[in-house]
């Protein structure tokens, strides 16, 4: 049962380097996306998809990019890391577009910018 | 667009005592609720949603939230709590968006500290 799967699980990026957080999930889900979570801000949206195509932003997507070739994958790419950016970041998945029920979490990702 | 508060971000409660964590939203035509939980270095998994239908839900150990419309909010409430409980809780709303999909919207988070 492998559900959402994020890798890595831990990085440490100096200032300016660029990288991708890689997320994929085996339940056929339509709905992706990606939060951040700072303490004290909850879980922020970055970006999200509702289908292999598709993307918008959410409530934060400065500095992120995201693309979606397939249903099972939804990769994370910070293009010039900043200080800022250090966070925990967690991908989750749910069904279709109309749908409202639960959503499916990866165990996260920690990234620290020097 | 949707927000959700959760007024109290640390929650400290003695093992076997009731608990309540509040969370409120901004109004909305259609509002679909959840509870998520998380422990420490792991994801958030959910501990109940409202749809629709009756305004009381509960979980499988032992939490209970009730939708209330007139005051936008969804607390969560536990008679009786166990260290176990002890835990993040993330209330969040789904939102509508105007091309007609749906985003999830969260709170900050209460910490739920147990104490024996």
């Amino acid at each position: 049962n492998a559900g959402v799967t994020q890798t890595p699980k831990f990085q440490v990026l100096k200032t300016g380097q660029s990288m991708t957080l890689q997320c994929a999930q085996d339940m056929n889900h339509e709905y992706m996306s990606w939060y951040r979570q700072d303490p004290g801000m909850g879980l922020r949206l970055i970006h999200y998809s509702v289908g292999a195509g598709i993307t918008d932003q959410g409530e934060v997507p400065n500095g992120y990019n995201v693309s979606r070739s397939t249903t099972e994958d939804f990769p994370l790419r910070l293009l010039s890391a900043a200080p800022s950016q250090t966070s925990v970041y967690f991908c989750a998945s749910s069904w279709g577009q109309g749908w409202t029920g639960e959503l499916f979490f990866g165990e996260g990702s920690r990234l620290t910018v020097l | 667009a949707q927000s959700v508060t959760q007024l109290d971000s640390q929650v400290p409660v003695f093992e076997e005592a009731p608990v309540e964590l509040r969370c409120n939203y901004s109004s909305s035509v259609s509002v679909y609720l959840f509870w998520y939980v998380q422990y420490p270095n792991q994801g958030l998994q959910l501990l109940l949603k409202y749809l629709s239908g009756s305004t009381l839900v509960e979980s499988i150990n032992g939490f209970e939230a009730e939708f209330n419309k007139s005051q936008t909010s969804f607390h969560l409430r536990k008679p009786s709590v166990h260290i176990s409980d002890t835990a993040e809780y993330f209330c969040a709303v789904s939102d509508r968006t105007t091309s007609g999909t749906y985003k999830y919207i969260f709170g900050t988070g209460t910490r739920l500290k147990v104490l024996a």
